[in-house]
């Protein structure tokens, strides 16, 4: 079965200032990976996935995350933070048959003006 | 407008009455899912399906059931509910039969089981 951890459960950051969110995963299968984030009150949409190729992937809102196979890291970056971006963030992976989907507990990104 | 509604959005019932909370998308996806969401625990998968009459479960599915009749809907089915069903459930949907397409969520429905 596969599992992450995010290892951080909240996150507060000053407005302006670079951020990063950690995730890792367990798997004995390939997978693929997924940044979903939630704002007050809402669904979850996509920020970002890796399926294969480039380790680094750029997502919306100048998000980034790097994979990193031989640490089973999936760490999502932003050099510099807004207000907006205050929310809850889900990492998340799946397998190469796409079925079953597993997310992390979430890390709750507070940007402080 | 593209997109995944959820009824009822806010429901409180009592423990032992049968509840369905529905889940339709407009955009002819072949994958569907649903996932309650607790504090402290994310989101865990219950039921998904790949497609038309075909559904499995995931991770937490004991005290649900799904059905899968027609492409576009997926409802979620309490036939006993119990307090510790008090969630906040979202459905979701992607194309392609698989969940590592971009999947889009529901509105979410939060449900109190007294």
């Amino acid at each position: 079965a596969q599992s992450v951890t995010q290892l951080d459960s909240q996150v507060p950051v000053f407005e302006e200032a670079p951020v990063e969110l950690r995730c890792n995963y367990s798997s004995s299968v390939s997978v693929y990976l997924f940044w979903y984030v939630q704002y007050p009150n809402q669904g979850l949409q996509l920020l970002l996935k890796y399926l294969s190729g480039s380790t680094l992937v750029k997502g919306i809102n100048g998000f980034e995350a790097e994979f990193n196979k031989s640490q089973t890291s999936f760490h999502l970056r932003k050099p510099s933070v807004h207000i907006s971006d205050t929310a809850e963030y889900f990492c998340a992976v799946t397998t190469f048959t796409g079925n079953q989907f597993y997310f992390g507990t979430g890390t709750s990104l507070t940007v402080i003006p | 407008e593209a997109q995944v509604t959820q009824n009822p959005r806010y429901l409180i019932t009592v423990t032992g009455k049968k509840l369905t909370v529905t889940c339709s998308q407009n955009m002819n996806h072949e994958y569907m899912s649903w996932y309650r969401q607790d504090p402290g625990l994310g989101l865990r998968q219950i039921y998904y399906s790949m497609n038309v009459e075909v559904t499995d479960k995931g991770d937490v599915p004991e005290g649900y059931k799904v059905s899968r009749k027609e492409k576009r809907n997926f409802p979620l089915i309490l036939e006993s509910p119990s307090p510790n069903q008090t969630s906040l459930y979202f459905c979701a949907s992607a194309p392609g039969g698989t969940s590592y397409n971009e999947q889009f969520f529901g509105p979410g429905t939060r449900l109190t089981v007294l």
